[in-house]
């Protein structure tokens, strides 16, 4: 079955890196974007952006440009999301999601939906002083 | 980038019917995929599409879009239904945005 792993807690002091794994497994890892998403204490899901690990393309949000990177390791199926300069209000747990997608048709045409099939355990980040 | 809303919270007696919707200039999409998520656990897809549920999750769950308002419905809320509930929807680019959240309570 598909499985999403990742790496464990971390706790980062405000202006270091971090850098999370996520490692694949089940299915073709190159077959299917991997993006990452992030939910801090108490709030709400918010997407930081895609990996295509078959190219290694990526596209951010805005958000997190210039501060985020995306990487892979296909000969493990691995990949990482890396968060620089991180604040205390980087403090979330971390998942990464598999997407997936489907067409519908709608009005006489076929539409597509993207959706995130498989989900990580999730990577609690803490940063702190 | 613009915010797609949905109620904070609802409230269902249990066996009965609640409807959850995402609301937002910024939709992007026809269709949103819907995610459930219980306190310490990852998201967990319940709908996706035009009123697709991936296997294992119960026919009480349903999806419909009425001119830019996706929603979810729960028929026959059960106890294990309470949890938070988010939709997503995609643009051409790939770029998610997910709504702001829904907490579902089942009396």
């Amino acid at each position: 079955q598909v499985q999403l792993v990742q790496s464990g807690a971390e706790v980062k002091k405000p202006g270091a890196s971090v850098k999370v794994s996520c490692k694949a497994s089940g299915y073709i890892f190159t077959d299917y974007f991997l993006h990452w998403v992030r939910q801090a204490p108490g709030q709400g899901l918010e997407w930081m952006g895609w990996l295509n690990p078959n190219s290694g393309g990526t596209n951010y949000a805005q958000k997190f440009q210039g501060r985020v990177t995306m990487t892979r390791d296909t000969s493990i199926s691995t990949a990482y999301l890396e968060l620089t300069s991180l604040r205390c209000d980087d403090t979330a747990l971390y998942y990464c999601a598999r997407e997936a997608h489907h067409y519908d048709l709608w009005s006489g045409s076929y539409v597509a939906t993207y959706y995130f099939d498989n989900w990580g355990q999730g990577t609690l980040v803490t940063v702190s002083s | 980038s613009s915010e797609v809303t949905q109620d904070p919270a609802v409230s269902v007696a249990l066996g009965q019917t609640v409807r959850i919707t995402c609301q937002g200039d910024s939709l992007r999409s026809y269709f949103v995929s819907w995610y459930q998520q219980k306190p310490g656990q990852a998201p967990v897809l319940v709908i996706y599409g035009n009123d697709n549920r991936p296997s294992g999750i119960p026919d009480r769950f349903s999806g419909s879009s009425s001119g830019n308002t996706p929603s979810l419905t729960i028929t026959g809320a059960q106890a294990e239904d309470e949890a938070d509930y988010y939709c997503d929807s995609r643009d051409s680019s790939g770029c998610h945005v997910f709504g702001t959240g829904t907490k579902v309570t089942v009396l």
